[in-house]
């Protein structure tokens, strides 16, 4: 299994502002997704963060508005850029670990989530 | 992506078996069925995944018809901690896209 953390757990904000959520892995993990939840709806993936490349983008999202980050094998960032009250949501980040050597589970882990909201 | 149905919400009593339901008529041939779910105020987690034998583990058992439109996910005896949202998620698995496309899920509510 992998351990994930984000941070921050939940922030309040206002509209115009950008804020940033870090996800951190207890391993290295070749594939890390981060998805929006907006209240009483079910998961929506955003983007796919590639280590050592651009993120790959779902249809409906945008770089300007979502950049991420990738730096190594076990942390991600995702920015909410120049928010909005429509921004109101919970951001999860996944990891799918499997490809690793040694690992041959397919199953995904999510972190806690951060729940944003914007004034 | 193969799209799912599953019923909005079910009830259960508790230490009662739960069946739940997910159809998937337009599954590929290679997809894996997974079940998640997704406890209140947490991201989801993965329950159990198959392909055409029924599977059992240590928190539930999955059912797969044969002609793998439809699967059920059985929880043997229902705890008030298996209250959440349940998703039937078609995923081809192993060197297919790893991403996973949630749909509306199930909402369980388990009565004491």
């Amino acid at each position: 299994s992998a351990v994930i953390s984000q941070k921050p757990s939940r922030d309040i904000c206002q509209r115009g502002t950008s804020l940033t959520i870090q996800c951190q892995v207890d391993s290295q993990v070749t594939m890390m997704f981060w998805y929006r939840q907006q209240p009483g709806q079910s998961l929506t993936l955003i983007a796919t963060a590639n280590q050592g490349s651009e993120a790959t983008y779902e249809s409906g999202f945008v770089i300007d508005k979502f950049p991420i980050s990738r730096p190594n094998l076990t942390f991600s960032t995702l920015t909410v850029s120049n928010m909005s009250p429509e921004d109101s949501s919970i951001y999860l980040c996944s990891v799918a670990p499997w490809r690793l050597a040694g690992i041959t589970t397919d199953t995904q882990y999510f972190g806690p989530g951060t729940r944003l909201t914007v004034l | 992506d193969a799209k799912t149905t599953q019923p909005n919400s079910m009830e259960s009593n508790e230490e009662e078996p739960v069946h739940l339901p997910c159809n998937h008529s337009t599954i590929s041939g290679t997809d894996y069925i997974h079940w998640y779910r997704q406890l209140p105020s947490q991201g989801p987690e993965y329950v159990i995944h198959g392909l055409t034998s029924n599977v059992n583990n240590r928190m539930a058992s999955l059912a797969i018809a044969e002609d793998r439109k439809s699967s059920t996910l059985i929880l043997h005896r229902a705890t008030l901690r298996d209250a959440a949202v349940y998703y039937c998620i078609p995923h081809p698995g192993p060197g297919g896209s790893e991403k996973l496309v949630f749909g509306k899920g199930t909402k369980l509510t388990v009565n004491p």
